[in-house]
């Protein structure tokens, strides 16, 4: 089982370019949430999906967008790529989004922008 | 916004010891989950209570969630290498999404 997972693994940018992190699963989940985390800042949530077609800001959603064109893919996009968004970002997806069910993560994607 | 205090940030330990670690906060949340992280990889669900006062055991992992749901605790009994890792907690407070703690880095020493 492949669960969740996350393309690329790692990236380098310059400050300015863009960029697209794919976030695919596997197991029919409706929910899927952008995370990232950073060295003493914990997990901080970015944008969320509950359904194909359906996406919600969460904590720190600005500088990303987001798409839910189909239910097993989510989009994280970088526009005008900053130093500020150098960090490791983890996608999650849930069967719904309900505190009993597990979030369940990929790997991370480890972006660095010079 | 719904902030969880873990601590302590970081703890070491000997192979054998037991130790307790602690997510706090001032809300109330509807459950509660702990996930472990290892180095490269996501975090991965350990357990999630529900109840207030509930106690549920994995092994030798022991999680207690609050009679108030405010707070929950980890204890580790006779640490193993294996048990390293970064243990998050996170809240259900509702909005669809879970609020997580920093974290408590565990290093279990051979």
């Amino acid at each position: 089982n492949a669960g969740v997972t996350q393309t690329p693994k790692f990236r380098v940018l310059k400050t300015g370019q863009s960029m697209t992190l794919l976030c695919a699963q596997d197991m029919n989940h409706e929910y899927m949430y952008w995370y990232r985390q950073d060295p003493g800042m914990g997990l901080r949530l970015i944008h969320y999906s509950v359904g194909e077609g359906t996406t919600a800001k969460g904590e720190v959603p600005d500088g990303y967008n987001v798409s839910r064109l189909k239910k097993q893919n989510f989009l994280l996009g970088l526009e005008s790529a900053a130093p500020s968004q150098t960090s490791v970002y983890f996608c999650a997806s849930s069967y719904v989004g309900l505190g009993i069910q597990p979030q369940h993560f990929g790997d991370g994607t480890r972006l660095s922008i010079l | 916004t719904q902030l969880l205090e873990q601590s302590p940030q970081f703890l070491s330990i000997q192979e054998g010891e037991n130790l307790t670690v602690y997510c706090n906060s001032s809300s109330v949340f509807s459950s509660l989950q702990w996930y472990r992280q290892e180095p490269g990889e996501g975090p991965v669900l350990l357990v999630t209570v529900v109840t207030g006062g509930e106690v549920k055991k994995l092994k030798r992992l022991t999680f207690q969630f609050g009679d108030a749901r405010k707070d929950s605790s980890l204890h580790i009994t006779a640490a193993q290498p294996g048990d390293t890792g970064l243990y998050l907690c996170a809240g259900w407070g509702g909005n669809n999404r879970l609020a997580f703690g920093k974290g408590n880095q565990v290093v279990v020493i051979p």
